[in-house]
């Protein structure tokens, strides 16, 4: 089973430039996630996708961030304009439809898009 | 207060050590509690996970949910080099995003 594709895995860019990253979840997986993840910090999460709708935006900085899932697979975020303080990785994950009961549904995390912000 | 508290470490033991990890919560209303592993570079991978309080034991890796303390552990038996990365703790509700740890760094030398 292939896994979640991101591209690119790396990207510099100079504050104030935009900058798109997207993510290709596990087929079939309904949710869609991004999460930051800062040095040094754990994986915050940015967005949270239903098939096409958004389930969760509430942290995501709606003044530069944005994001789409087209057709509920493919996804894109993209950053305009770029402050230093976004440097980190961003980090893309999928879970399957909801089992039901006490199993849990895990997510399954992209290698991640690593972000420089000079 | 962050409602998921871990300490970062680094945490270096000899191989063969017995490892615990373990982090520290604020919301009652969680049901499933994870370990994560990351290496360097790639993504968090799933190590295992709890649902509710007790324990659950997969080969050398022990996880323990203790709801009335809000508080989780990992141990570690027979810590092997490879097993050398950041672990993350996590928790949550089925379909939902995870509220994560900052991860503690594991360094085993052989």
């Amino acid at each position: 089973e292939a896994g979640v594709a991101q591209s690119p895995r790396y990207k510099i860019i100079e504050k104030r430039q935009s900058v798109a990253f997207w993510c290709n979840p596990i087929s079939g997986h309904a949710t869609l996630y991004w999460y930051q993840q800062i040095l040094g910090q754990g994986p915050k999460l940015l967005i949270q996708f239903q098939n096409n709708g958004v389930v969760d935006d509430s942290q995501l900085p709606k003044d530069r961030f944005s994001a789409e899932r087209l057709k509920g697979v493919d996804s894109t975020l993209k950053i305009q304009p770029a402050k230093l303080e976004d440097s980190a990785v961003y980090l893309c994950a999928s879970s399957p439809p909801r089992a039901g009961g006490s199993s849990y549904n895990e997510q399954f995390f992209g290698p991640g898009t690593r972000l420089t912000v000079l | 207060q962050k409602e998921v508290e871990q300490d970062p470490g680094p945490l270096s033991v000899p191989e063969g050590a017995i490892v615990s990890l373990n982090c520290t919560y604020s919301n009652s209303a969680f049901q499933y509690f994870m370990w994560y592993r990351q290496y360097s570079r790639k993504g968090p991978e799933l190590l295992m996970y709890t649902y509710s309080s007790g324990n659950k034991e997969d080969g050398r890796f022990t996880a323990q949910v203790d709801k009335s303390s809000k508080y989780i552990s990992l141990f570690i038996r027979d810590s092997q080099p490879s097993d050398s990365a950041t672990y993350l703790c996590a928790m949550g509700n089925s379909g939902y995003a995870l509220n994560f740890g900052k991860g503690t760094s594991l360094l085993v030398t052989p």
